[in-house]
């Protein structure tokens, strides 16, 4: 009964390489979001998808590509990874127009 | 755009006191502003919120207040018990179309025995 489900839950990867996270939600929501949480325990909004349209887009690099294929699903997928890019990183979910965010497991991306 | 201000980064209490955590923010069009607690490893999680038609609210242990004037927020956890360790995150919004919070810092909360 999981509501918002990420996978993987770890990711240890080189420098260079392509990788992807995926989200999915069985709540019935139509906005999802990825958030940035660094060393530093700072969480970040990154972007936001509402019934697969892209609503929020900050300043995020261009190695960064989110996909929603449908609304209950929303991936990222980075390219040519680089050190900083370590994090965790969390899905979360809502709908538009109601305020509380449910937030997935989170994926632990190491990039050595 | 948005930014908010969270302190202390650290706090430690003697199980059973009170525990404070205050946060600000800088844009006047932010209404909703959410807690959470997020465990060690864990996601983190909405204990309470306020909207900013609202100067208080109350679960239990844990009372939210807000100051649309100064502009600031803060969590009371009263009798504070060992689970309640955690680090806690305040945010604000502003509520229009998707909600895009913007975090504090976070708050390390330990609660000696």
């Amino acid at each position: 009964d999981t509501a918002v489900s990420q996978t993987p839950k770890y990711l240890v990867t080189q420098m260079g390489n392509d990788k992807s996270i995926k989200c999915e939600q069985n709540l019935g929501h139509d906005t999802m979001y990825w958030y940035k949480q660094d060393s530093k325990k700072f969480l970040k909004i990154m972007f936001s998808y509402n019934n697969k349209e892209l609503i929020i887009n900050e300043t995020v690099p261009n190695r960064f590509s989110p996909k929603s294929p449908d609304k209950a699903h929303l991936n990222l997928h980075i390219n040519s990874l680089e050190l900083g890019d370590s994090a965790v990183y969390f899905c979360a979910s809502t709908s538009m127009g109601d305020y509380e965010q449910y937030f997935g497991p989170g994926t632990r991306l190491t990039v050595t | 755009g948005e930014n908010v201000e969270q302190h202390p980064s650290t706090l430690s209490v003697q199980e059973g006191d009170s525990a404070v955590i205050k946060c600000t923010y800088s844009d006047s069009a932010s209404n909703y502003f959410p807690w959470y607690k997020q465990e060690l490893g864990k996601r983190p999680q909405l204990i309470i919120d306020i909207r900013s038609n609202v100067g208080e609210k109350k679960d239990q242990r844990i009372a939210v207040t807000l100051n649309k004037t100064a502009k600031h927020f803060s969590l009371h956890i009263t009798e504070t018990q060992p689970e309640d360790s955690a680090v806690y995150f305040c945010a604000a919004s502003s509520g229009q179309g998707a909600q895009k919070l913007v975090f504090g810092q976070g708050t390390r909360l330990t609660i000696n025995p």
